[in-house]
């Protein structure tokens, strides 16, 4: 089966540490997304993607997270610096349509002490 | 904008009685709606999804959902729990013109007894 590859799947960092998150989405979906995943808050949208353009960011902190896609193959999350409330499990999912639904990766587990 | 909301985060049912995990969805247009599961330490996984085809649609692991556009709901339902049921439930809908995201609800954790 095709999946989404996301690295690495635990990450342990401290308090200012920039963190990188990579996604392989799948051969073929030309739309990725990240979200985040807390307790509190639920599934939250990040940042997407459509032909490694960027759609919408709205819900990424500007001033510490960016999102990237190099090329089709890599997108990319990134948090400076990092802070405690940051701690989440971030996910990265691809599609070829939204209407045919999400392929998700296992997730990036971060916590920021 | 689209919305879902999932009634009841937490739903505990004996093994082989039936499961109904309820989901109620908000949108201008007719929907794409979804159900995923999610095991512990696990990304979300596709359970099913109604895109305007049929209103009864039928899942993976037995689960089926049915479309009721009167009542706006989109309730996940299989006849008979097993253990391996017990995860997190996600219901997401979007709309049905272009790639915009999925909207998730809050998430139903099921709780299956022996």
């Amino acid at each position: 089966d095709a999946r989404v590859t996301q690295t690495p799947r635990h990450k342990v960092t401290e308090m200012g540490q920039e963190v990188t998150m990579r996604c392989q989405p799948i051969l073929g979906h030309n739309t990725v997304f990240w979200y985040r995943q807390t307790m509190m808050q639920g599934l939250e949208l990040l940042a997407y993607f459509r032909n490694r353009a960027p759609l919408d960011d709205s819900g990424m902190p500007k001033d510490r997270f960016s999102a990237e896609m190099p090329d089709a193959t890599l997108a990319t999350l990134k948090i400076q610096p990092s802070e405690p409330r940051d701690s989440a499990v971030y996910f990265c999912a691809s599609a070829f349509e939204t209407s045919y639904g999400y392929t998700f990766g296992s997730g990036t587990r971060l916590t920021v002490v | 904008a689209q919305s879902v909301t999932q009634l009841g985060s937490h739903v505990s049912v004996s093994e082989g009685a039936l499961v109904l995990l309820r989901c109620n969805y908000s949108s201008s247009v007719p929907p794409y709606l979804f159900w995923y599961v999610q095991y512990p330490n696990q990304g979300l996984q596709l359970l099913l999804k109604y895109t305007s085809a049929a209103t009864l649609v039928k899942g993976i692991n037995g689960f089926e959902a049915e479309f009721k556009k009167s009542e706006t709901s989109f309730h996940l339902t299989k006849p008979s729990a097993h253990m391996s049921d017990a995860a997190e439930y996600f219901c997401a809908v979007t709309l049905n013109s272009g790639n915009t995201p999925l909207v998730f609800g809050k998430g139903t954790r099921l709780s299956v007894i022996a």
